[in-house]
């Protein structure tokens, strides 16, 4: 079946810091991959995703590599910022089928 | 655009209470969809549509109801609340239920508590 293991948190990190929040998943096919963010009191909004195997997705200095070899999708952030205070989630949209697969989410707190 | 709105913001039932979470899109997207968000258990999915007149269950169904009648409005029926069923509601919408590219567009919640 279609599943998403997420690393678990909470994080915390200092500004400036290197953020790594694993994700790797179970498929049939090739799946399309996305990572999710919500701030405080708010919903879900798209960071970024990535269709194919070898794609990167990036946005606002977040960037995650679709790695079909390892099953993974790591997100990646060379300096994060107290404004990146979240919870962030990475799903996939299976090749056949209709729903989308969530993993449980990370908590990512970043103190001055 | 209001995207993707949900009422009420927050809502406090009695047990045995029965309510509908309401959801309306204004991007004449095909596909709906109605999750719950509980603590260490992410995302899980309730009901879904792919079109008017079309519903099916997700993962979680059991103690709601959906229909969709227009493409616009997607309500989410609580029959008999339960303590269980204390949780944030999200709706959310995509443009079709066959592109495997497409996000989707979450609303900003409704926070249930049940007691």
């Amino acid at each position: 079946g279609n599943s998403v293991t997420q690393m678990e948190g909470p994080v915390t990190l200092s500004e400036e810091a290197f953020l790594t929040i694993n994700c790797t998943y179970t498929a049939t096919g090739y799946p399309s991959l996305f990572w999710y963010v919500q701030y405080p009191g708010e919903g879900l909004q798209l960071l970024l995703k990535a269709t194919k195997a070898d794609d990167k997705g990036s946005n606002k200095g977040f960037e995650a590599t679709y790695r079909k070899e390892t099953t993974s999708f790591h997100l990646e952030k060379g300096s994060v910022q107290v404004s990146d205070s979240a919870v962030y989630f990475c799903a996939l949209y299976p090749n056949t089928g209709n729903q989308f697969y969530f993993g449980t989410g990370t908590s990512l707190t970043v103190i001055p | 655009n209001a995207g993707v709105t949900q009422t009420p913001k927050f809502q406090v039932l009695k047990t045995g209470q029965s309510m509908t979470l309401q959801c309306a899109q204004d991007m004449n997207h095909e596909y709906m969809s109605w999750y719950r968000q509980d603590p260490g258990m992410g995302l899980r999915l309730i009901h879904y549509s792919v079109g008017a007149g079309i519903t099916d269950q997700g993962e979680v169904p059991n103690g709601y109801n959906v229909s969709r009648s227009t493409t616009e409005d997607f309500p989410l029926r609580l029959l008999s609340a339960a303590p269980s069923q204390t949780s944030v509601y999200f709706c959310a919408s995509r443009p079709t239920w066959w592109s495997r590219q497409e996000t989707q567009y979450f609303g900003p919640g409704t926070r249930l508590l049940v007691l």
